[in-house]
């Protein structure tokens, strides 16, 4: 059974800094992984998305590093701003024909102080 | 483009009385469509996912159901909510090309809370 893991559960951090958001999954056979924002009360908006064979995705201030053989994913937030505070939560897909379940960590939510 | 609606935004109901939460998507056929709930302080919980009309898997027993009558329509229904089904519903879709799928969207969410 696949497990995701997102370290830390919360970090707060000065406008402007850099950033790693942390996840870990146990099943290293995945079709891909996509990261999400959630505001609070709201759906989730989907930031990036890493096929299995890809090693990076970029989009902006965000890039999203995939180590499939290590079960890892990070998630860099350049030049951090206010508004990027949300929740952020990494997703997984395997491999299951007809079954497109993610797999969902429980998130870091972040907190940029202005 | 593609959008997926999701109605109501929150909603309070007493205990034992029934429930229906709507989920449409325009702008794309066929797509898998799925029911998550997030309870606070966990995760995305798979309620549901259905791959076609009237094909239903469910991931989880419990006292909710979910049908497709159309092929963008998914409908998460209940006929006596418990306390426990309190919770944030979440509406996705996902592209399917060949076998797999390529990325999720999801809508806006309903807070439920069971009084």
């Amino acid at each position: 059974k696949q497990e995701v893991t997102q370290i830390p559960a919360a970090l707060s951090v000065p406008e402007g800094e850099n950033l790693v958001l942390n996840c870990s999954f146990t099943d290293s056979a995945i079709y891909n992984l996509q990261w999400f924002r959630q505001d609070p009360g709201k759906g989730l908006t989907s930031l990036l998305l890493i096929q299995s064979s890809q090693r990076e995705q970029t989009s902006g201030r965000l890039n999203a590093s995939l180590d499939k053989s290590s079960g890892r994913s990070t998630l860099y937030i350049a030049a951090s701003q206010p508004g990027d505070s949300a929740t952020y939560l990494c997703a997984v897909r395997g491999f299951n024909f007809g079954n497109e379940k993610l797999t969902f960590g429980t998130g870091t939510r972040l907190t940029i102080i202005p | 483009s593609q959008t997926i609606h999701q109605w109501p935004a929150t909603l309070v109901q007493p205990v034992g009385s029934p429930l229906s939460l709507e989920c449409t998507v325009e702008g794309t056929s066929n797509p898998n469509l799925y029911w998550y709930r997030q309870a606070a302080g966990r995760g995305l919980q798979l309620l549901f996912y259905s791959v076609g009309i009237g094909q239903i898997s469910s991931e989880v027993p419990q006292n909710l159901s979910a049908s497709r009558p159309q092929d963008r329509q998914f409908i998460l229904s209940s006929k006596k909510l418990l306390l426990s089904d309190s919770g944030f519903y979440l509406c996705a879709w996902s592209v399917k090309l060949g076998g797999g799928s390529i990325e999720a969207f999801f809508g806006q969410g309903t807070r439920l809370t069971v009084v």
